[in-house]
């Protein structure tokens, strides 16, 4: 069965770095784009970043383009979101979470598969 | 951005009742819509893709309609297990987008 395992949140200062890590299993993770999806507490679910089935192609929610970076490494079954000048309005629950297409030229953006989730919480 | 709007925010409910929820996008999205249930401390699980198309598992009480703005999901009949908070999620334009969620609690 799928299964998608986060990991690497914690507490940071305000301007640090963080970085998660999603290892995934139960499917061909080179066929897939993976997304990282974020809530703050008691708050809805907003979309960060995608990286397409091979890494070539990655994308960015306006509220973090320029600060985060994700990245994978397909001979892992890992996705990377590292997280710099980290601000408090930063602390949620990081989800990753796969695609739904397996087509190697389309990203869905319907996210089939979540993890559990890893808490970054951004304070002094 | 395409902005999703649900409707209610909240509702209560009892034990077999019929519920109904809303979301409506600020412009046309085709059928590139999907819902999903959150329960406290979990993440969100998929429910239903292509605005009426149930994911494998889901039971067939959850259904859902609608085309190009407007979209809904019904339950048929609440069951003590479907106390969540529900999510639309538009993904024909980029970037994809939530509704605020709906929550459905105890009557």
């Amino acid at each position: 069965q799928v299964q998608m395992v986060e990991s690497g949140g914690g507490a940071v200062q305000p301007g640090r770095s963080l970085r998660l890590s999603c290892v995934a299993s139960g499917f061909t993770f080179s066929s897939y784009a993976i997304h990282w999806v974020r809530q703050a507490p008691g708050r809805g679910l907003e979309w960060v970043a995608v990286t397409s089935y091979d890494g070539s192609n990655k994308f960015y929610a306006d509220s973090v383009k320029g600060r985060f970076t994700i990245s994978r490494d397909n001979s892992k079954n890992t996705v990377f979101l590292e997280m710099s000048s980290l601000r408090p309005e930063d602390t949620a629950v990081y989800y990753c979470a796969r695609d739904r297409s397996n087509s190697y030229h389309f990203i869905s953006y319907y996210f089939e598969y979540w993890g559990h989730g890893t808490l970054a919480t951004v304070s002094s | 951005d395409i902005q999703m709007t649900q409707s209610p925010s909240s509702l209560s409910a009892s034990v077999g009742d019929r519920v109904t929820i809303t979301c409506r996008a600020s412009q046309g999205i085709r059928n590139n819509l999907g819902w999903y249930q959150q329960k406290p401390g979990k993440a969100p699980q998929r429910l239903i893709y292509g605005a009426t198309n149930l994911q494998s598992g889901v039971p067939s009480r959850f259904s859902g309609s609608g085309y190009g703005t407007e979209f809904s999901l019904t339950i048929s009949s609440l069951q003590p297990e479907d106390f969540a908070t529900y999510y639309c999620l538009q993904h024909y334009n980029y970037p994809p987008t939530f509704g605020q969620g709906t929550k459905v609690e105890i009557k």
